[in-house]
């Protein structure tokens, strides 16, 4: 099984800051590339997501980076804030089922 | 609430005793996931179902576990002669086709004595 490079594994940024994750893959098939929002106690919710025929997506503060030559894509949050605390990752697999690694737990602190 | 439903959201046991878990998913999607997370890991895949047919297991599925989705909707998760091992949280997501975001439930937390 590919092995996800997701770094850093936990991350403090003051708020307003901007937060920044990054998940590099392997597999250059792979067509879709999201990332995921998960609070304790909840169960992950799509954050954003991004196919490789783009160079960059953003929604709201949230925006995702891909880099194909790299083979790496990235997750910034900007003006970072305390309900951004949670743990994100990506995924992984390109496909179904969904494989993720240890993830990003990222602490906003005032 | 429209979004995916998980039964019971706690559940307290002792090892070598069966335990059964359920998930509803959203109405309208016919793939339902189940997954496991332990404590400072990212959620692993178990097994998946489109409609009532179970397409595939991971090898984290040992033969203590079972998952059903009889008729096509709500899905059980059986765990038999359950082992401190067990303890984790039991993730289920739905989509609609394989290719669509896949929406998580709040999780069944498992504890095992």
């Amino acid at each position: 099984q590919q092995q996800v490079k997701q770094s850093p594994q936990s991350l403090i940024v003051q708020k307003g800051g901007i937060s920044i994750i990054n998940c590099a893959y392997e597999n250059t098939a792979f067509d879709y590339f999201p990332w995921y929002q998960q609070f304790p106690g909840k169960g992950p919710a799509l954050l954003i997501a991004i196919r490789p025929d783009v160079s960059e997506k953003k929604e709201g503060r949230f925006t995702i980076s891909f880099n194909k030559s790299a083979k790496q894509f990235s997750l910034h949050i900007m003006d970072s804030q305390p309900g951004d605390s949670a743990t994100y990752f990506c995924d992984y697999s390109g496909n179904t089922p969904l494989v993720f690694g240890k993830g990003t737990r990222l602490s906003v602190i005032a | 609430d429209t979004g995916v439903s998980q039964d019971p959201r706690h559940k307290i046991t002792k090892r070598g005793q069966n335990v059964t878990f359920r998930c509803d998913p959203i109405s309208e999607h016919n793939r339902l996931y189940w997954y496991r997370q332990t404590l400072g890991q990212g959620p692993e895949f178990l097994t998946y179902f489109q409609n009532e047919a179970q397409l595939e297991k991971s090898r984290l599925l040992s033969d203590r576990f079972s998952a059903e989705r009889p008729k096509g909707s709500f899905s059980t998760l059986e765990i038999q002669r359950t082992e401190q091992g067990d303890s984790a949280m039991y993730l289920c997501a739905s989509s609609y086709g394989g290719a669509d975001t896949q929406y998580f439930g709040p999780g069944t937390r498992l504890t095992v004595l």
